[in-house]
């Protein structure tokens, strides 16, 4: 099974923007839009920021973006904020059937705030 | 609140069974397709298995198909994952989640599993 890549860590200062890779292939980023981003605090449950490349869930904050271009999907954090700082792992519909799945995650990101 | 609570998780020796159960609340839980994830200690998460609302097909990941097996009792809203051939890299908390369309909407807290002797 091959996981999407993303950087093993990002990291800024409040106020500034961020921006997180997740690089796939055909088979799934590529392929679908039906790449989806989770914020996971330590020891705390996945939770779903942004769905099908650019959506966010109702209560989101607007200071998550999401975009895709080609195999590689990113997620944008504008205005970064001290409870950010958090592990960010993106995820994909995929056909591949080298694994046998539905979703292929990415690698996780943690994200620093200086 | 629509809410997912995992039970079942602890420590098994390699080759063992173990159980896990989520119990779905404050949404239709008939309504949806369900999901496992799980994630060992210090890695990402890695999708595990998916089961539709009904009567219908479900799906594993290589690394347990043959040794996993996901279920569901639409009349206690409760999703199970019957896990034998526990192996070391087994280890890992366990999140059920739910399905809304290619994206995994609602997570529970997790459970975890150890395998070790």
């Amino acid at each position: 099974q091959s996981a999407l890549t993303q950087p093993a860590s990002v990291s800024g200062s409040p106020g500034q923007s961020i921006t997180i890779s997740c690089t796939g292939s055909s088979s799934d980023v590529g392929g679908y839009n039906y790449v989806s981003w989770y914020q996971q605090h330590p020891g705390k449950a996945p939770k779903l920021m942004i769905y099908d490349v650019t959506k966010r869930p109702s209560g989101v904050s607007n200071r998550f973006s999401g975009s895709k271009s080609g195999n590689t999907a990113s997620l944008t954090i504008s205005g970064l904020q001290a409870e950010d700082e958090a592990d960010y792992h993106c995820a994909s519909y995929t056909s591949s059937s080298s694994f046998g799945g539905l979703y292929v995650f990415g690698t996780g990101t943690r994200v620093t705030v200086l | 609140e629509e809410q997912l609570v995992e039970s079942g998780g602890g420590l098994v020796q390699p080759g063992g069974s173990l159980r896990l159960s989520c119990a779905a609340s404050g949404f239709t839980f008939s309504s949806y397709e369900m999901n496992w994830v799980r994630q060992a200690p210090g890695k990402g998460l890695e999708w595990v298995s998916f089961i539709s609302s009904s009567d219908g097909p479900v799906y594993y990941a290589d690394s347990v198909k043959g040794r996993f097996t996901i279920s569901r009792d639409n009349a206690k809203n409760s999703l199970y994952l019957q896990m034998n051939s526990l192996r070391a890299e087994d280890t890992a908390v366990y999140y059920c989640a739910r399905d809304g369309y290619q994206v995994l909407a609602v997570w529970g807290q997790g459970t975890l599993v150890t395998v070790s002797s």
